[in-house]
């Protein structure tokens, strides 16, 4: 039982164009983490938040940035996309606050920069 | 830094054959590892993990044993079924970096045939 729902689940844009992409926490879940996963790879971290606040980032530059909110649910948002952004972007939240310890991942937005 | 290294897929097999996927890592610390499991279309699952030397993770018939004098946590299952089909992934986290930054291997996609 998962629970995390992202939406949408496929995105199309173009370079240079702004994107925020949702998640829905499981019920309970009070930490959310952001996943890349380019196409071949392993998801890389991109940061967790945690009591609404950013609880530990990778290596993204600044213009990828999120949001938590009081019912646990979460936005990423990413300005001036590139074409090097393109990517399924998972969401994973955690029953145990503030850790990585048994999470439990959405099914991902597919994102496309044309 | 940290890292995880996989074997190289697609694995194809023939139902009821034995399963290994080799995963070695590269670590400062003690970190925790874990196998997660991604069937075609849903989000990534905790299959299993080991949080100190020679702990031994188990779920569904699959095994994996943290061995820190070779640096592996090779996924293991005696007899695998269709319903195994799935992409297989490797993950460690540091000891200190508790705030969801997972590092993930390349995944190896595992084909069962009847």
């Amino acid at each position: 039982e998962t629970g995390v729902t992202q939406s949408p689940t496929h995105l199309i844009k173009t370079r240079g164009q702004q994107v925020t992409l949702r998640c829905s926490s499981q019920s309970g879940h009070n930490t959310v983490s952001w996943y890349q996963q380019a196409l071949g790879q392993g998801p890389q971290f991109i940061f967790q938040y945690y009591r609404e606040e950013e609880n530990g980032r990778g290596n993204f530059p600044p213009r990828f940035s999120g949001l938590q909110f009081p019912n646990y649910s979460s936005e990423l948002n990413v300005n001036a996309l590139e074409l090097d952004d393109s990517a399924l972007y998972l969401c994973a939240s955690s029953p145990v606050a503030g850790t990585n310890e048994k999470l439990f991942f959405g099914s991902g937005t597919q994102l496309s920069v044309l | 830094g940290n890292s995880v290294t996989q074997m190289e897929g697609p694995v194809t097999l023939s139902e009821e054959a034995f399963l290994t996927i080799n995963c070695t890592y590269t670590a400062t610390g003690y970190p925790s590892l874990f196998w997660y499991v991604q069937y075609p279309g849903e989000g990534l699952q905790l299959l299993l993990k080991a949080t100190k030397a020679d702990d031994k993770g188990s779920n569904k018939g699959f095994e994996a044993t943290y061995r820190k004098e070779t640096t592996s946590f090779h996924l293991e299952k005696g007899s695998v079924q269709v319903s195994d089909s799935a992409v297989y992934f490797c993950a460690l986290s540091d000891g200190t970096g508790s705030q969801g930054n997972l590092i993930f291997g390349k995944g190896t996609k595992l084909s069962v045939k009847p």
